[in-house]
């Protein structure tokens, strides 16, 4: 079936330096790729998102790119703080389906060293 | 208020006991989700609604049933838990037109 790979599943760094997540889809009519922030004890938060007519999308220290030919998307977080430690999802979904064809990726754990 | 809350946070049950998890929302969304997370596997979709007449099945749907009460309640019962189903349930909501999904803060559900 179709899925998405996430990697690393664990990603330590110290405060400043960027923090890179990356991920690969299967289904070729995903359009639709949304990255989710998890935090401990509540649900997952949508942080930035972004469609396969976009190349790059950015919001004040998080980004994200794709790469539709490779099927690749990645977050790209800069100077780390952190609040930013947390799980972090992506995920691939058909748009204007009402999201009941998204995959989720399993998912990285993100520590910022004070 | 939280937009869309759970109950309850956190259930420890036994085996073959029927299970009700609830959801409820307030931010008028007609669609309405039920995922399941474990470790290492991320968000599984088990079953969703997009109005009060509509129930889908998911991508793991076995073992669970559901139902919506209202536009605003989609609850997910578990008939006899077992104990690979202990897992972190989450309820989720999302606006006709919108891709974006609303997570409320997840069930934690032990079934011993």
């Amino acid at each position: 079936g179709e899925n998405v790979e996430q990697h690393p599943s664990t990603l330590s760094v110290q405060e400043g330096d960027s923090a890179v997540i990356k991920c690969t889809y299967s289904d070729s009519a995903s359009n639709y790729f949304p990255w989710y922030k998890q935090e401990l004890g509540k649900g997952p938060q949508l942080i930035i998102d972004i469609r396969s007519n976009v190349g790059e999308k950015k919001d004040q220290r998080i980004a994200v790119t794709l790469n539709k030919t490779a099927k690749h998307f990645s977050l790209h977080i800069t100077e780390t703080q952190p609040e930013d430690s947390a799980v972090y999802f992506c995920a691939a979904s058909i748009g204007d389906t009402g999201g009941f064809k998204t995959i989720f990726g399993a998912g990285t754990r993100l520590f910022v060293k004070a | 208020d939280a937009d869309v809350t759970q109950t309850p946070r956190n259930r420890i049950t036994k085996t073959g006991k029927r299970i009700m998890l609830e959801c409820s929302q307030t931010k008028g969304h007609d669609r309405m989700y039920w995922y399941r997370q474990d470790p290492g596997l991320g968000l599984r979709l088990i079953y969703y609604s997009f109005d009060v007449k509509d129930i889908n099945k998911g991508e793991i749907s076995d073992g669970y049933s559901v139902s919506r009460q209202a536009q605003a309640k989609f609850s997910l019962s578990l008939e006899s838990a077992i104990p690979n189903q202990t897992a972190l349930y989450f309820c989720a909501t999302g606006g006709y037109g919108t891709d974006t999904q609303y997570f409320g803060p997840g069930t934690r559900l032990t079934v011993l």
